[in-house]
């Protein structure tokens, strides 16, 4: 059964790194992993997106290791707008295209 | 920008009423998406679409149908709404079929059934 786990919740601090881990089992090698931010009363926004290894791009890395059964966004330097709740995504296409978003991290950016 | 646009931001129906809520995008997105929205749950996919006219169920179809007549515009339809179906429904798109592609999100209905 493909599923996608997140922790619940995190804090941070303006400044800080922080790295929101997602669990993703049988996850075949064509499947893409995808991070989204949703702010209040808002659609879910995409981030990043990787499919192997390390992906940077101007707000976010995604970090993938060899095994693919997880995978980490990291978010640089984090500020109080980065307060909000960040999703993961797998596709995965060896259960016929199934999409399964985890359950979400709420993140809690303190000053 | 792509948008995707939902019908109406709040719904208020009553228990056995058939709803319809509407999803538009306007960037010619082959592939269209309903899910709901739920505390600690996350978002579950009700069904997607690949194409006008097709379909395909995703993990929480009971109770739910959709219709895809133009390649922009993507239903989802309760044919007895039930007060479980009390959510928040967001509607996406994204371009193709041929890898994965980024999803655009609409704003979201939020459905109360009384």
């Amino acid at each position: 059964l493909a599923k996608t786990t997140q922790p619940i919740s995190m804090d941070s601090y303006e400044g800080q790194e922080v790295n929101i881990t997602c669990s993703h089992n049988n996850i075949a090698t064509n499947d893409y992993i995808t991070w989204y931010q949703q702010f209040p009363s808002q659609g879910p926004r995409f981030i990043i997106q990787g499919y192997k290894t390390k992906v940077t791009n101007e707000v976010a890395s995604l970090f993938i290791p060899a095994d693919r059964k997880s995978s980490t966004l990291s978010l640089p330097r984090v500020s109080l707008s980065d307060t909000a709740v960040y999703y993961c995504l797998v596709a995965y296409y060896n259960a016929g295209n199934m999409l399964t978003f985890g359950g979400g991290t709420r993140l809690m950016v303190k000053p | 920008d792509v948008k995707v646009t939902q019908s109406s931001r709040y719904l208020v129906k009553r228990t056995g009423e058939k709803v319809f809520l509407e999803c538009v995008q306007d960037m010619d997105h082959e592939n269209m998406f309903w899910y709901r929205q739920d505390p600690g749950l996350g978002l579950r996919l009700i069904y997607f679409s690949y194409d006008v006219k097709m379909k395909e169920k995703g993990d929480i179809p009971e109770g739910y149908s959709v219709s895809r007549e133009k390649k922009e515009r993507f239903s989802l339809i309760l044919e007895s709404a039930s007060t479980n179906q009390t959510s928040m429904y967001l509607c996406a798109s994204s371009l193709s079929t041929s890898g994965y592609n980024e999803q655009f999100f609409g704003p979201g209905t939020r459905l109360t059934v009384l």
